[in-house]
């Protein structure tokens, strides 16, 4: 079962534009994590957000979390040719020991 | 610094072969885990381990073993590969979040 489901499932801008992308997850959690996968990569992860925060910075990312409406959004402002990858929401569970993953969004950026 | 280091990077077996999936960390956490990662479905947990000498069932754990060999190292094995079992294998280590990965294993059964 997935615990975080992100949403567009695909999305292709210019490069100089923002994307968001956005996440919704079903239980409570502890936190919030965002990663990226480059084709043929591991994931690398972004930036976490404890379910205590709303707003949290990295560079050209910014992500928010909502838990009463058990979602998040990842901004990357200003995209480059760079930012085409898959960006997971993930989640944590039970213990800390099972974080949850979410189905991807693939974003293209083009140049 | 490796960081995770996962061999081999590519594996094609036939039907009912066995295989061992091999993962080391340098990081020196305790804890480890393995996904698969198949299109469109994210990354599910096939086995984690919590500390040395612990082992547990994640998600999807049917058709698979794992040994935790010492801190460094976590393998997974495929007893009798079946054409299910044809997708991304990733290792990841990390104490709490967030979790560092390899770069997989990309495995086909035939």
């Amino acid at each position: 079962s997935q615990q975080g489901e992100e949403d567009p499932q695909a999305l292709s801008i210019q490069e100089g534009e923002n994307a968001t992308m956005n996440c919704s997850y079903k239980t409570s959690i502890n936190n919030l994590q965002w990663y990226r996968q480059n084709s043929g990569r591991g994931l690398v992860h972004l930036i976490l957000i404890r379910s205590n925060e709303r707003e949290k910075h990295s560079g050209r990312l910014r992500v928010t979390l909502d838990t009463s409406k058990k979602s998040s959004s990842l901004l990357i402002t200003a995209s480059r040719a760079a930012d085409t990858a898959s960006y997971f929401c993930a989640t944590d569970s039970s213990g800390g020991f099972k974080t949850i993953f979410g189905a991807g969004t693939r974003l293209f950026v083009k140049a | 610094n490796a960081g995770v280091t996962q061999t081999p990077k590519f594996q094609v077996l036939k039907t009912g072969q066995s295989m061992t999936l091999q993962c080391a960390q340098d990081m020196n956490h305790n804890s480890m885990y393995w996904y698969r990662q198949d299109p469109g479905m994210g990354l599910r947990l096939i086995y984690y381990s919590a500390s040395e000498g612990t082992t547990d069932k994640g998600e999807v754990p049917n058709g698979y073993n794992v040994s935790r060999l010492n801190k460094r190292e976590f393998s997974l094995r495929l007893e009798s590969a079946a054409p299910s079992q044809t997708s991304v294998y990733f290792c990841a280590t990390g104490t709490g979040q967030p979790q560092h990965f390899g770069d997989g294993t990309r495995l086909s059964i035939l």
